[in-house]
């Protein structure tokens, strides 16, 4: 079974350029997540999707941050324009479903340095 | 909000000892789930133990095995029998049970193993 694929595995930027982030689940996955890891904490949850509905969107920054899940599939995290406290390590899961016990499956991560 | 705390920056084991790591949490809810995730280099979390709140018996592993008190918060990780491989950062999470609830992760625990 292929894992979570996420690319680019590296990004440099300058600040206040845009970079994309890809992310293609396990296949058959319906819930999707973005997690934003800063050096030295625990990831934190941009957006979850089930399909290509957002469910929790809560802890996206919005002026800067987008993200997208078009035919419930893969998935592109947008950054525009980025500041220099993105830098992160941006990760993806999925899930089979929404159930709270559920495993979550995790892609190897996109690491941004911001410039 | 809930919050999950990992008071262990860092901790070393010797090869084939036991190590046991440590995770408090806080909330207000009575039914919730914890787990346990390990990240290697690579940085592909990966699930090793979970634990339903409303379960009383201590989830096991193989070599993983918890120590859930209820009562205290207090959610730690025990490796027995530590391996070369077992080395990476471990995070503690918690989601409650709730749908669409999102996964909290603490700062995690950086794990050496020495051989």
């Amino acid at each position: 079974e292929a894992g979570v694929a996420q690319s680019p595995r590296y990004k440099i930027i300058e600040k206040r350029q845009s970079v994309a982030f890809w992310c293609n689940p396990i296949s058959g996955h319906a819930t999707l997540y973005w997690y934003q890891q800063i050096l030295g904490q625990g990831p934190k949850l941009l957006i979850q999707f089930q399909n290509n509905g957002v469910v929790d969107d809560s802890q996206l920054p919005k002026d800067r941050f987008s993200a997208e899940r078009l035919k419930g599939v893969d998935s592109t995290l947008k950054i525009q324009p980025a500041k220099l406290e993105d830098s992160a390590v941006y990760l993806c899961a999925s899930s089979p479903r929404q159930g709270l016990n559920e495993k979550l499956f995790f892609g190897s991560g996109t690491q941004l340095s911001v410039l | 909000a809930q919050t999950v705390t990992q008071s262990q920056p860092e901790m070393s084991v010797q090869e084939a000892e036991t190590v046991t790591l440590s995770c408090t949490y806080d909330t207000s809810e009575s039914d919730y789930y914890l787990f346990w995730y390990k990240q290697p280099p690579s940085r592909q979390m990966i699930l090793v133990i979970r634990q339903e709140a409303y379960k009383q018996q201590n989830a096991t592993e193989n070599r993983f095995s918890v120590n859930f008190q209820k009562a205290a918060k207090s959610f730690s990780l025990k490796i027995s029998d530590s391996q070369l491989g077992d080395a990476a950062m471990y995070f503690c999470a918690y989601r409650k049970e709730t749908s669409g609830s999102r996964l909290t992760f603490g700062e995690g625990t950086q794990l050496t193993v020495n051989p």
